[in-house]
């Protein structure tokens, strides 16, 4: 039973338009999300995260929604450009476990 | 610049051959996870560890899997005996064990091939 799923494996945009990664959550429990941002042959790095008290969070050109009610939450990128071209993982904790669980990630390209 | 590191980067071995992945937490940091990422199941949790004690290892097959934390400055990765099904990325993140805002540092990963 996968908690955290991301339904996209793959995201194309134009440079300059927005990117919109989508992750939905089953486990009520969850109360911390996190985005992390993965280029090819290195590890995943932090991105934006955002806690279950807050329905957004804004950094820069990045901007992560949080709707609890449909457990769900979307990261905003604007404008994409053609470096923020990688696979973005959603994870999610409940802060009381310690660990993240994460989705299987979306692969973003970033046409110039 | 403070970073997890892994060794070796790259791993070829044959089936039924012995693998140690090893993993150097950025220092202070006192959560450690190591996790699975192949091309169908994405990021799958192996274990982790707070405080060198080892908190949960659900997700590590246990008969052929081991992970452990000699000290607080290595943390590694056995697989005896390796099968082809384990070639995958293997990668180590860190924490500062942070409750509500913990963020990992993810090291470049190991990427092993079992033939």
């Amino acid at each position: 039973d996968q908690q955290v799923k991301q339904n996209s494996p793959s995201l194309s945009v134009q440079e300059g338009r927005i990117s919109i990664l989508n992750c939905d959550y089953t486990n009520s429990m969850f109360d911390y999300f996190l985005w992390y941002k993965k280029y090819p042959a290195e590890g995943p790095t932090f991105l934006i995260s955002i806690s279950s008290i807050k329905d957004k969070n804004e950094d820069g050109r990045f901007t992560v929604f949080l709707n609890k009610s449909a457990k769900h939450l979307s990261l905003h990128i604007v404008p994409s450009q053609p470096g923020d071209s990688a696979v973005y993982f959603c994870a999610a904790r409940n802060t009381n476990a310690g660990k993240s669980t994460f989705g299987d990630g979306t692969t973003l390209t970033v046409k110039p | 610049d403070a970073r997890v590191t892994q060794t070796p980067r790259h791993k070829v071995t044959e089936m039924g051959q012995e693998v140690t992945m090893r993993c150097q937490p950025i220092l202070g940091h006192n959560t450690v996870f190591w996790y699975r990422q192949t091309m169908m199941q994405g990021l799958e949790l192996l274990a982790y560890f707070r405080n060198r004690a080892p908190l949960d290892d659900s997700g590590m097959p246990k008969d052929r899997f081991s992970a452990e934390m000699p000290d607080a400055t290595l943390a590694t990765l056995k697989i005896q005996p390796s099968e082809p099904r384990d070639s995958a990325v293997y990668f180590c993140a860190s924490g500062l064990g942070q409750e509500d805002t913990d963020t990992q540092y993810f090291g470049p990963g190991t990427r092993l091939t079992v033939l």
